[in-house]
């Protein structure tokens, strides 16, 4: 059974203090795994797409790896406004269908 | 560019009354359309897909129903609502590089 495990629950950073947040999947035939940022009470914001391991993407402090069986999500020197959720998916079958993780929520103090 | 709206935005019902949710996209044509449930503090749960009109593909056997009567127009609706309904639904349409989402319908059934 395809599944998503993302790690930890929550996280609470000092503003600077960088680390990362993990998303573990098993999967028959990755087509896709996709990083949203959800704040409280509004849709997930799309941030990421990675295809194959090895690959990496960045959007200002954040930035996005993918290996064969997991994916991180590296926030260099946060600040107040990274605090959210971040959830984490995975397209496996046909018609863009995705599974999500739980997510994890970061606060992030000044 | 492309935008998706949700309404209602917040919805307060009883059990046993009816329920009908729409999103509506705009800026693109023949998109793949999702409706998507988010249990408190959860990741969220694939309930139906459309890749076309009068095209509905359900995922999880419930109290739900999905229609597409337009292009760009996908409606969530339930005869007879339960507790278990309550949640945060989300409409979504499949771009080149992921799935964007609207801002969300917050339902409570009481």
């Amino acid at each position: 059974e395809d599944q998503v495990t993302q790690s930890p629950e929550a996280l609470r950073l000092q503003e600077g203090e960088s680390s990362s947040l993990n998303c573990s999947y098993t999967v028959s035939g990755l087509r896709g795994l996709f990083w949203y940022r959800q704040d409280p009470g509004k849709g997930p914001e799309f941030l990421f797409t990675l295809y194959s391991a090895g690959e990496e993407k960045e959007k200002e402090r954040l930035k996005a790896t993918l290996t064969k069986k997991e994916s991180f999500l590296h926030i260099t020197a946060p600040k107040p406004e990274d605090s959210a959720t971040y959830l984490c998916a995975v397209q496996a079958g046909g018609y863009n269908k995705l599974i999500f993780g739980a997510g994890t929520r970061l606060a992030v103090h000044p | 560019s492309q935008t998706i709206h949700q309404w209602p935005a917040t919805l307060v019902q009883p059990v046993g009354s009816p329920l009908s949710l729409e999103c509506t996209v705009e800026g693109t044509s023949n998109p793949n359309l999702y409706w998507y449930r988010q249990a408190a503090g959860r990741g969220l749960q694939l309930l139906f897909y459309s890749v076309g009109i009068g095209q509905i593909s359900s995922e999880v056997p419930q109290n739900l129903s999905a229609s597409r009567p337009q292009d760009r127009q996908f409606i969530l609706s339930s005869k007879k609502l339960l507790l278990s309904d309550s949640g945060f639904y989300l409409c979504a349409w499949s771009g080149r590089e992921g799935q964007y989402f609207g801002p969300g319908t917050r339902l409570t059934v009481t």
